[in-house]
């Protein structure tokens, strides 16, 4: 166990419903981040969250909507998604001086039909 | 651009033998690099890391070696086990704004034989 706990850990949705992934970490991290894991390609950064405000917007499509409440929690909401869009959803977060590792979840499995 | 490579997408090893693990990295700027390992249906776990100003860093049966020159990072596993099977990612963290982001390399599977 990393202390970043991801849910779910599987979803299967079709193109036009609505879903949320949500992470949560109690390890006192200001930072937190979406990453997106596709077979056979790097882990591509999606979001960044630096004490609450959102400070990265990988030029994701609007489809991916980001929430962070606070700083121990970071949603992902999911919108009219395309079978493309199937992949691994990484969520990790660090301490935002940057001298530290990233901690990551399991990962939520996601797959649009 | 920015960017992080590994040379050798497969690396398949005999159990008891040593690996070694080659990444390239393209910017100058990054100060910090981590290796990650991930293992089939988990989350990328932190192995080992390295600050810009040293040259080698070293853990329980792995090192790490940093060359600023020619920006490239080398992760070596002594008496490589079959529970070290998985997936081995670089990843150098850049300055960016007011935070920080790692970029990763596309990873290469390591296949320990028994």
């Amino acid at each position: 166990e990393t202390g970043v706990t991801q849910t779910p850990r599987h979803l299967v949705m079709g193109m036009t419903n609505k879903k949320s992934l949500k992470c949560e970490q109690h390890l006192g991290h200001n930072a937190m981040y979406w990453y997106k894991q596709s077979a056979k390609k790097p882990l591509e950064l999606m979001f960044v969250y630096n004490f609450k405000e959102q400070t990265e917007n990988n030029s994701v499509p609007s489809r991916f909507s980001p929430e962070c409440p606070n700083s121990s929690h970071l949603f992902l909401h999911l919108h009219t998604l395309q079978p493309e869009d199937s992949a691994l959803y990484l969520c990790a977060s660090s301490h935002s001086d940057g001298n530290t590792e990233a901690f990551f979840g399991q990962g939520t499995r996601l797959t649009v039909v | 651009g920015e960017s992080v490579g590994l040379h050798l997408p497969t690396l398949s090893v005999q159990e008891g033998d040593n690996s070694i693990i080659n990444c390239a990295y393209s910017n100058s700027a990054s100060d910090y690099f981590i290796w990650y390992k991930q293992e089939s249906g988990k989350g990328p776990q932190f192995i080992i890391d390295i600050r810009s100003n040293m040259d080698k860093r070293q853990g329980q049966r792995v090192t790490v070696l940093l060359n600023k020159t020619v920006k490239h990072l080398s992760l070596q596993i002594a008496a490589t086990q079959p529970g070290d099977s998985a997936v081995y990612f670089c990843a150098e963290n850049t300055p960016w704004g007011a935070t920080n982001k790692l970029i990763f390399g596309t990873g290469t599977l390591l296949a320990v034989q028994p």
